[in-house]
């Protein structure tokens, strides 16, 4: 078993939809949660951070971390055919190692 | 502009012929790490590095060497490659500074695509 999972989808919404991405994680030891968007033929870049549990906004993002369900997710409002991408989710225990899932390819369509 | 780059961005190569990847910073990182990112595996760390002659192992280490003599410089360095580590390979930076938060890639490469035959 992976120690993060998340759906590659891919995932197709019309734009201005609601979209929400998923990971689940099996290590309780993780307190430090990434999302982190890629665009095609480009590097990752971060795009959301969240400590331990809890809500956190940025514009029409919200990250949300549930640790008792080892569940994490994005939301993305109002979406737009701009956020057509790759989501990656990435977590750690501290410092060092991070462990990412396998991302989730998103298309807004017009 | 804050940037990493990497070289070359695209390589075709043999079996066992040495080859070098740049990665370079002009952010005064102190955290940098090397990643390989394969289809249905997400992308996993190589090495990593919290300073200058401070480098340790990921969780993909095999066949790769990694030096960090100055600051900004981060090359990773395939001795004898091998067909298994065709991949796109991402360099990442971070201000580390001894904070875990920091030491989160903050600043991604745009990769290097290899391929090993």
């Amino acid at each position: 078993q992976k120690e993060v999972e998340q759906d590659p989808g891919p995932l197709s919404v019309p734009e201005g939809a609601i979209v929400s991405l998923n990971c689940t994680y099996s290590n309780s030891a993780f307190q430090y949660f990434m999302w982190y968007r890629q665009y095609s033929r480009k590097g990752p870049e971060l795009l959301m951070y969240t400590y331990s549990s809890g809500n956190k906004e940025d514009g029409r993002f919200t990250a949300q971390v549930d640790k008792s369900s080892k569940y994490i997710s994005l939301f993305i409002r109002d979406s737009q055919p701009s956020d057509s991408a790759t989501y990656l989710c990435a977590m750690s225990q501290g410092a060092q190692k991070l462990v990412f899932g396998q991302g989730t390819r998103l298309t807004i369509n017009p | 502009e804050a940037q990493v780059t990497q070289n070359p961005r695209y390589l075709i190569t043999v079996t066992g012929k040495k080859l070098t990847v740049t990665c370079s910073q002009n952010m005064n990182h102190e955290y940098m790490s090397w990643y390989r990112q394969d289809p249905g595996l997400g992308l996993r760390q190589i090495y990593y590095s919290m300073n200058v002659e401070v480098t340790d192992k990921g969780d993909v280490p095999e066949g790769y060497k990694v030096s960090r003599k100055e600051k900004r410089n981060f090359p990773l360095i395939l001795e004898s490659p091998s067909p298994n580590q065709t991949s796109l390979y991402f360099c990442a930076s971070s201000i580390g500074r001894g904070r875990v938060q920091g030491n989160q890639p903050q600043h991604f490469g745009d990769g290097t695509r290899l391929s090993i035959l």
